[in-house]
């Protein structure tokens, strides 16, 4: 049972734009958030985290937010370049039990120039 | 800085062949572990370890062998390839638990055809 979701396999936004990418968990003792991003041929790379005693991190032109009441994650991406074009994991765990992280199935974002 | 190392890149078993999958890692990381990846599943923890000397089960432990005898390495056994288990692997390693310090680095992936 996937405890960990992304429902839109995929996502085309204009350069420029705000891509906003969304992730569900449905395992009320994770307290830790990473997503990833992946280009082909290559292993994900990670790109910000979240731990559940906030409700948002930014980094540069990431921001994710993090709901707990609704179990939702999402990540925003302003403003969207062409080299974001990746698929982008969303990952949750126990902070404390260090490996035991759970992956979504991934969104595949394509910046259109 | 060479980071997480996997060979092969690539692989073709027949079916009831063994093969290890080699990762290697340059960071002292205490933490390491084995993904599949599969289409429609994401990435699926298959064994992991916290030390030299410890490992442990994941998700889908079934079919495969793992050991740490160093910090370095982390070798992933198929004792018996079977055609489930085509998929791509990745390993990974983060330097321990606790908000950030357990983000891992992951390796380029060994995608595995077993026919």
């Amino acid at each position: 049972d996937q405890q960990v979701k992304q429902n839109s396999p995929s996502l085309s936004v204009q350069e420029g734009r705000i891509s906003i990418l969304n992730c569900d968990y449905t395992n009320s003792m994770f307290d830790y958030f990473l997503w990833y991003k992946k280009y082909p041929a290559e292993g994900p790379t990670f790109l910000i985290s979240i731990s559940s005693i906030k409700d948002k991190n930014e980094d540069g032109r990431f921001t994710v937010f993090l709901n707990k009441s609704a179990k939702h994650l999402s990540l925003h991406i302003v403003p969207s370049q062409p080299g974001d074009s990746a698929v982008y994991f969303c990952a949750a765990g126990d902070a404390n039990t260090g490996n035991q992280f759970y992956f979504g199935t991934g969104t595949s974002l394509t910046v259109i120039p | 800085n060479a980071g997480v190392t996997q060979t092969p890149k690539f692989q073709v078993l027949k079916t009831g062949q063994s093969m290890t999958l080699q990762c290697a890692q340059d960071m002292n990381h205490e933490y390491m572990s084995w993904y599949r990846q599969d289409p429609g599943m994401g990435l699926r923890l298959i064994h992991y370890s916290v030390g030299a000397g410890i490992t442990d089960q994941g998700e889908v432990p079934n079919g495969y062998n793992v050991s740490r005898s160093t910090t370095e390495d982390f070798p992933l056994r198929l004792l018996s390839a079977a055609p489930s288990q085509t998929s791509v692997y990745f390993c990974a390693s983060s330097y321990g638990t606790g908000s950030g310090q357990n983000i891992q680095y992951f390796g380029a992936g060994t995608r595995l055809s077993v026919l």
